[in-house]
């Protein structure tokens, strides 16, 4: 089966540096998503990766390794509006769309 | 600016009603989809169109249709609605022709069905 990993829930603090892990085993790979929701509001894009390495936008940043199923998107100097939900999406070989569980960020002041 | 829009964010239905959910796109977007979203799964897909009345089943159709009538509109139907469909509810939109082409989501409808 197909089936997309994040961690639940993750605290941190305002100004600091988070990175929040995506691990995945699909059928086929076509890219990779990262999309940010906040509590009662639309998921937003961020960014989208299909070959590996690392892509900064500003304070957030997306890896992806595609040998081993992984990425991470990396938030830098987190401030209280970055408190949401980071959701994963992975395009199969069928380019279908796989959603994770998504992740809940929680920052701290 | 993109914009997908549904038309409402909270409704309460009986078990046994037919439920309409509507959702309007201004992009022009070829594709468009309905998720329901619920606690500790990811986004599932229920219905998606390529184009003016086509629709294709997604993972979790039983108990759904969709119409899609016009290109700007994708509208999801309940036809007997149950508890087991109260649920967060996304429409999105895509451009056609490349895979890589982001989803843009409408803010949901917060479902109860009674």
């Amino acid at each position: 089966g197909q089936n997309i990993d994040q961690p639940t829930e993750m605290t941190a603090t305002e100004g600091a540096i988070v990175q929040i892990n995506c691990t995945y085993q699909t059928s086929g790979f076509n890219g990779l998503f990262w999309y940010q929701q906040h509590a009662g509001e639309a998921p937003t894009f961020l960014s989208y990766n299909v070959l590996d390495g690392l892509e900064e936008k500003g304070r957030f940043s997306s890896f992806l390794s595609r040998s081993k199923g992984y990425s991470y998107l990396l938030l830098k100097e987190l401030q209280m509006k970055d408190s949401a939900s980071y959701l994963c999406a992975v395009i199969d070989s069928n380019y279908q769309l796989i959603w994770g569980a998504g992740t809940k960020l929680i920052i701290k002041p | 600016d993109v914009k997908v829009t549904q038309s409402s964010r909270y409704l309460v239905k009986r078990t046994g009603e037919k439920v309409f959910l509507e959702c309007v796109q201004d992009m022009d977007h070829e594709n468009m989809f309905w998720y329901r979203q619920d606690p500790g799964l990811g986004l599932r897909l229920i219905y998606f169109s390529y184009d003016v009345k086509m629709k294709e089943k997604g993972d979790i159709p039983e108990g759904y249709s969709v119409s899609r009538e016009k290109k700007e509109r994708f509208s999801l139907i309940l036809e007997s609605a149950s508890t087991n469909q109260t649920s967060m509810y996304l429409c999105a939109s895509s451009l056609s022709g490349a895979y890589y082409q982001p989803q843009h989501f409408g803010d949901g409808t917060r479902l109860s069905i009674l």
